[in-house]
């Protein structure tokens, strides 16, 4: 069945250092990739998505490439600032939609 | 602000009892989504509606059951509660189904509950 997998966290970085949180997937079709950010005492939001191999998604200085040589969606951000802390998802939306377990990111001044 | 209310935000109750919980979705959104988030489980997929009709099901107890009425708004009710069903309520929305896969969901802020 389809799947998500992301890094483990929590990931915790100084300001105005470089993120990466891994994301890779197993999916039977081709999906839409997503990418949501929960901060505290909120529900998901959405961050940025691509709905095809090689399209890049980007919002807020994040980006990610749907790779689909790697199967990988992978969110990048030059230089991260402290409103940046939050919990990010990687998901999958196909004919379900499936999240990964999260990673918690904190970003200390 | 996402357009999705979910009431209550919060309720703590006993165990063994039934619970309510209410979704109204973004305007114009047909497709209503539940997930349950836990600290040890992560985020996981209760069930799907769209527009009235039960589209998917995830991990979901037999305890568990929900409704979309036909001005979309959702309900979850949960029942013979355990002290593992403490847990965070979402319910999410989006414009169409899940197969129309370029739609993002938008999320309520959830409810939390409490099982004593």
């Amino acid at each position: 069945g389809n799947s998500v997998t992301q890094m483990e966290g929590p990931v915790t970085l100084s300001e105005e250092a470089f993120l990466t949180i891994n994301c890779t997937y197993t999916a039977t079709g081709y999906p839409s990739l997503f990418w949501y950010v929960q901060y505290p005492g909120e529900g998901l939001q959405l961050l940025l998505k691509a709905t095809k191999a090689d399209d890049k998604g980007s919002n807020k200085g994040f980006e990610a490439t749907y790779r689909k040589e790697t199967t990988s969606f992978h969110l990048e951000k030059g230089s991260v600032q402290v409103s940046d802390s939050a919990v990010y998802f990687c998901a999958l939306h196909y004919d379900k939609v499936i999240f990964g377990p999260g990673t918690s990111l904190s970003v200390i001044p | 602000d996402s357009g999705v209310t979910q009431t209550p935000k919060h309720l703590i109750t006993a165990t063994g009892q039934r619970v309510t919980l209410r979704c109204s979705p973004r305007s114009g959104d047909l497709s209503v989504y539940w997930y349950q988030q836990s600290l040890d489980q992560g985020l996981q997929f209760l069930i799907h509606y769209y527009n009235g009709e039960e589209r998917a099901k995830g991990n979901i107890l037999e305890r568990f059951s929900a409704q979309q009425f036909p001005d979309l708004h959702s309900e979850l009710n949960l029942s013979s509660l355990e002290l593992g069903d403490s847990a965070l309520y979402f319910c999410a929305s989006s414009v169409g189904t899940a197969s129309s896969y370029n739609s993002p969901l938008h999320f309520g802020n959830g409810t939390r509950l409490t099982v004593t």
